[in-house]
Formats: C-alpha cells, sequence, structure tokens
C-alpha cells in the first residue's frame, strides 16, 4: 500500500521565487492537510481540504495558497519566497476528518 | 501562543529503563490527544492517540495517562529500546470544525545501549 507522496523531496529556491508542491494522499482518503515543520519544532497547520473545498488555514500570509483536485491530490503554493520559508513542508491525508496519515515532506531551502 | 507545552525538550534513558514525557493543553474544547514519532528525514508517525473520557491507553509498552482535571496527558515508554530513539510530538486537536492538530515542540529521545 503506498503511502502519502510529495515531491520534490528536496528543493532549493531563491529568495522572491515561487515555489509548488505536491501531495498524492493514501487512496481513498478524502482529506488533505498541509503543515509547515521548522528545524527544532513542531509541525504548523497551514491548510486542510475536505472534498476539495478549504476547510480550515493556519496563520500563514497569503503568500501560502493551496487546492485539491478532483482526484484528491493537493498542492501547496508558496509566492516571494523569503528565508523563513525554509522549512519542512509535511502533506498529511485521511479519509475522513481525523487520523491523519503523514508524508516524508519536502525539504525546502530558501537562498 | 502556545496551546500545547511539552517537557522535557530532550531525555536520555538507560536502555531496559522507563522513558516519560509530559504535556499540557490550554484549549478545553481538544478532544483527541495523539502521540507521533518521528525519525530524522521522516514525517510523523502516528503512536498513540487517546480521548478525554478515558484515563490512559496501553499498546505494548506505550502507555498515555490522561488527566483531564488537570489539562495535562503523558507519555510512557516502557522497556525503551535503541530503536525508541527518536524525537516525539504530544498533539491536540478539535475532531469537529478545521480539525487541525496543534503539536508540542517535541522531545527528542535518546536510549543509551
Amino acid at each position: 500500500d503506498a503511502g502519502v507522496t510529495q515531491s520534490p523531496t528536496h528543493l532549493i529556491k531563491t529568495r522572491g521565487q515561487h515555489v509548488t508542491l505536491r501531495c498524492s494522499p493514501i487512496s481513498g482518503h478524502k482529506s488533505v492537510s498541509w503543515y509547515q515543520q521548522v528545524l527544532g519544532q513542531g509541525p504548523q497547520f497551514i491548510f486542510q481540504y475536505y472534498e476539495k473545498e478549504e476547510r480550515g488555514r493556519g496563520n500563514f500570509p497569503d503568500r501560502f495558497s493551496a487546492r485539491q483536485f478532483p482526484n484528491y491530490s493537493s498542492e501547496l503554493n508558496v509566492n516571494a519566497l523569503l528565508l523563513g520559508d525554509s522549512a519542512l513542508y509535511l502533506c498529511a491525508s485521511s479519509f475522513t476528518m481525523g487520523g491523519y496519515t503523514f508524508g516524508s515532506g519536502t525539504r525546502l531551502t530558501v537562498v | 501562543q502556545q496551546q500545547v507545552k511539552q517537557s522535557p525538550q530532550s531525555l536520555i534513558v538507560q536502555k531496559g529503563g522507563i522513558s516519560i514525557i509530559n504535556c499540557a493543553y490550554e484549549n478545553t474544547a481538544f478532544d483527541y490527544f495523539p502521540w507521533y514519532q518521528q525519525f530524522p528525514g521522516k514525517g510523523p508517525a502516528l503512536l498513540i492517540a487517546i480521548r478525554p473520557d478515558v484515563s490512559e491507553k496501553k499498546e505494548g509498552r506505550f502507555t498515555i495517562s490522561f488527566n483531564k482535571s488537570a489539562k495535562q496527558f503523558s507519555l510512557h515508554i516502557m522497556d525503551s529500546q535503541p530503536g525508541d530513539s527518536a524525537t516525539y510530538f504530544c498533539a491536540a486537536s478539535t475532531t469537529r470544525g478545521d480539525d487541525k492538530i496543534i503539536f508540542g515542540k517535541g522531545t527528542r529521545l535518546h536510549i543509551l545501549p
């Protein structure tokens, strides 16, 4: 059984650039959430999507956006990258609300 | 505002000993309290979880103790093994609403062989 898959695994971007991170949930899972994990800290909630609708948004600036596609995969977009956006970005999926399984994340480095 | 406070930040335990990690929460609307284990280069993996209507839950060597009145919960790892060396996060969420998980800052556990 494939788990939550995220791509790319690592990414280096320059300040001011745009980045798109992708997530494929576990087959049959309709809920996808995105988290940011800064080194040495716990993950912080960015977005939650269920059945292609945004159900929750964390305390992140409008530079962060996301969407969920009809096949329940998801994209996280970050515009005008800042050095402080360097982090591990985690995607998690669930069949319904709760009981999330996390992917291994995308390590984003902004230089 | 840190809604879930976790301690200690790091912990060293002898093989075979008991590892204890403590957490406290503020929001009484939380109704689901999971613990996650994270190895370097991996995402967090759900270890064990509890709801506030029970005071203790045990799965193998892992036990959650929950004190609703004190708004505290803890993870006990019995017979700790070197393979348990990882970062552990306590967390809390409400299963109503946006379902977001609030994580503690984590405890780096090292089990001495």
